[in-house]
């Protein structure tokens, strides 16, 4: 199976940055995905990376290490509305399609 | 980006009922689809990849005769949860591959919140 890590709860305030960090092991890895999800809501895609670097996507990035099995996300200028669940996922190829392993989520919690 | 509906979008039903799901991409269409479901304060856990036209793979752990999947067209996956107990309660979230996506990802749909009195 497939192990993937990420911390259960972080809280940061409005305005700042914060790291939300995911480790993984797997084999046939094809990408990894993160994904936020507001309570009661389907996840909406922010990010994949499959080679190894940084993304940057407006306030977000994600960063990728493939050797170490090590990825983050990191949230920039944290508004009220990014208090949400963010979730880790792994594409790992099998027989045609690739499938998806989510990490258990981490929540954040911005604070005024 | 794509669009993944579900329905209904909440359902709750006695003991021992069934319940059918649907799942359908409504401007792409999509030979794989997922479902999911998910317990509160849980990750999404796979429950089964349906491809159009053939038969749905379960993942391990999975009763295929109690989730019943049914992959008609491109754009439609259902998901029927055959004599539903109270421990079948949970958020199912289907989510469908657009093969002409940047990344060839996931988008998912709405959930379905489900509650087996």
């Amino acid at each position: 199976g497939q192990n993937i890590d990420q911390p259960t709860e972080m809280t940061a305030t409005e305005g700042a940055i914060v790291q939300i960090n995911c480790t993984y092991q797997t084999s046939g890895f094809n990408g990894l995905f993160w994904y936020q999800q507001h309570a009661g809501e389907a996840p909406t895609f922010l990010s994949y990376n499959v080679l190894d670097g940084l993304e940057e996507k407006g306030r977000f990035s994600s960063f990728l290490s493939r050797s170490k099995g090590y990825s983050y996300l990191l949230l920039k200028e944290l508004q009220m509305k990014d208090s949400a669940s963010y979730l880790c996922a792994v594409r790992v190829l099998t027989d045609s399609w690739g499938k998806l392993q989510f990490g258990a989520g981490t929540q954040v919690v911005v604070t005024p | 980006g794509a669009v993944v509906s579900q329905h209904p979008s909440r359902v709750i039903c006695k003991s021992g009922t069934s319940v059918k799901i649907e799942c359908r991409s409504l401007d792409f269409q999509a030979t794989t689809m997922f479902w999911y479901r998910q317990f509160p304060k849980q990750s999404l856990m796979l429950m089964a990849t349906s491809n159009e036209g053939s038969k749905a793979t379960y993942e391990q752990g999975v009763e295929k005769d109690k989730f019943l999947i049914n992959h008609a067209s491109l754009t439609l996956s259902t998901l029927t949860v055959t004599s539903a107990h109270p421990e079948d309660s949970s958020f199912y979230i289907c989510s469908a591959s657009d093969p002409n996506s940047s990344y060839n990802e996931q988008f998912f749909g709405p959930g379905t919140r489900l509650t087996v009195l």
